[in-house]
């Protein structure tokens, strides 16, 4: 199984405020990535870097913003959250390039903002 | 833009039956990775296809890619409860240097036993 941590594993949170979702891995995988999922829906890609102080946007459009100081850590922030933003927000890394190699995925973080 | 269709959203079984999951795309494929993802869990790789017409298989789980690369499927034979789960088809984008996955929606399959 991958090595690769998020917390909280379940965060219910009111409105306006503003929370960091970790992210962690220890096997030295330059690629990053966010995702975000609905119950039983397909996954969106929000977030990926390729590397230290390198980050982009992904597909879907999100109010949330990242940061990759470290190799091994690459946190999700929100700085106000909505319900809208409730959701499954899934943190994957890859040794490669997608495509090349396959994506290990972490437990997920599950968001509900009331 | 370039969408891989999976079919079908859903499928319910009895245990023993056999389920079969189907990604096809209009363009040509590099290659396609499969994950499963448990109920309430994240996805999870199970294999990945690049040759044309590749056929590999994991235990009662035959993956196969078309000849044309343009489609892929994933047979499991005899099901078990254990195989309960959403299976997604994953290829990187024809665009840039295989630097994003197109998903399908998944196929979440129901066994009861």
């Amino acid at each position: 199984e991958a090595d690769i941590y998020q917390t909280p594993r379940y965060l219910v949170i009111g409105t306006g405020k503003k929370i960091t979702l970790e992210c962690s891995q220890t096997m030295g995988h330059d690629k990053m990535y966010w995702y975000q999922q609905d119950p039983g829906m397909e996954l969106h890609l929000i977030h990926y870097s390729y590397g230290v102080n390198s980050t982009e946007k992904g597909d879907l459009s999100s109010e949330s913003t990242v940061s990759r100081i470290r190799t091994e850590h690459f946190p999700l922030t929100l700085e106000s959250a909505r319900p809208s933003h409730t959701s499954q927000y899934l943190c994957a890394s890859s040794e490669a390039y997608v495509g090349n190699s396959p994506l290990h995925f972490g437990n997920g973080t599950r968001l509900t903002v009331t | 833009g370039q969408q891989v269709m999976q079919i079908p959203q859903y499928q319910h079984v009895q245990e023993g039956e056999d389920f079969t999951t189907y990604c096809n795309s209009s363009t040509t494929l590099s290659n396609i990775q499969w994950y499963k993802q448990r109920p309430g869990g994240h996805p999870v790789f199970l294999i990945q296809l690049v040759k044309s017409g590749e056929v590999k298989k994991q235990k009662r789980l035959t993956f196969q890619f078309g000849e044309a690369k343009k489609n892929s499927s994933l047979h499991i034979t005899a099901t078990q409860t254990t195989d309960v789960g959403t299976y997604f088809c994953a290829s990187p984008t024809n665009a840039g240097n295989n630097r994003k996955l197109i998903w399908g929606l998944g196929t979440s399959l129901a066994v009861n036993p």
